[in-house]
């Protein structure tokens, strides 16, 4: 089994639209948790970071950690095209560990 | 130039040829980074340095070799090369390897390689 499970899509909305994206793990030790956006011909850029199970809310996007079911979620709301890119999560065990990604979604908002 | 650039963008090479990735930091970060990226897989961490000394070497082939001259600058030498290595190679920094519950890696726009 796979330490990150990301179904890599691709993903088409309609603007304005809810989109959900999703990662499980298998290994209960992770801590941190992030999701990163990686635009065409571009790097990763760090979206969201999050420690605890819970929510975490950023303007139109909110992060989603479920510890207890190895699962979180990034949730953008009044999707824009600008939001098509991949996106990326990751996790480490501590602070001093290496991350750890998903494969990545791709995610496609149409006008 | 600000945050993490790489150069070439993009690289096409035989197997027999030498070639080098080259990454520079603008931001005063002494940790550097090279992943890879390849379609369908997730990143994989290929080398770390910190204070231009190596940390971490991922069971990587000994035909990727690191250099680290001083904390801004990174470089990646590339010889014999085999197809399947052809991939988005990335730069990344941060501030330090072990920055507590929270340490951002600033990543660059990536050198797309091919390897014919």
């Amino acid at each position: 089994q796979k330490e990150v499970e990301q179904d890599p899509g691709p993903l088409s909305v309609p603007e304005g639209a809810i989109v959900s994206l999703n990662c499980t793990y298998s290994n209960s030790a992770f801590q941190y948790f992030m999701w990163y956006r990686q635009y065409s011909r571009k790097g990763p850029e760090l979206l969201m970071y999050t420690y605890s199970s819970g929510n975490k809310e950023d303007g139109r996007f909110t992060a989603q950690v479920d510890k207890s079911s190895k699962y979180i979620s990034l949730f953008i709301r009044d999707s824009q095209p600008s939001d098509s890119a991949t996106y990326l999560c990751a996790m480490r065990y501590s602070g001093n560990t290496p991350l750890v990604f998903g494969k990545g979604t791709r995610l496609s908002v149409i006008a | 130039e600000t945050g993490v650039t790489q150069t070439p963008r993009h690289l096409v090479m035989g197997m027999t040829n030498k070639k080098s990735l080259k990454c520079e930091q603008h931001l005063g970060h002494n940790a550097m980074y090279w992943y890879k990226q390849s379609a369908k897989k997730p990143l994989e961490l290929m080398f770390v340095y910190s204070l231009e000394e190596r940390v971490e070497n991922n069971s990587v082939p000994s035909r990727f070799s690191p250099e680290c001259p001083n904390s801004s600058h990174l470089f990646l030498h590339l010889h014999t090369l085999q197809p399947e290595d052809s991939a988005l190679y990335l730069c990344a920094s941060s501030h330090e390897i072990s920055g507590g519950a929270y340490n951002e890696q600033f990543f660059g726009p990536g050198t797309r390689l091919t390897v014919l």
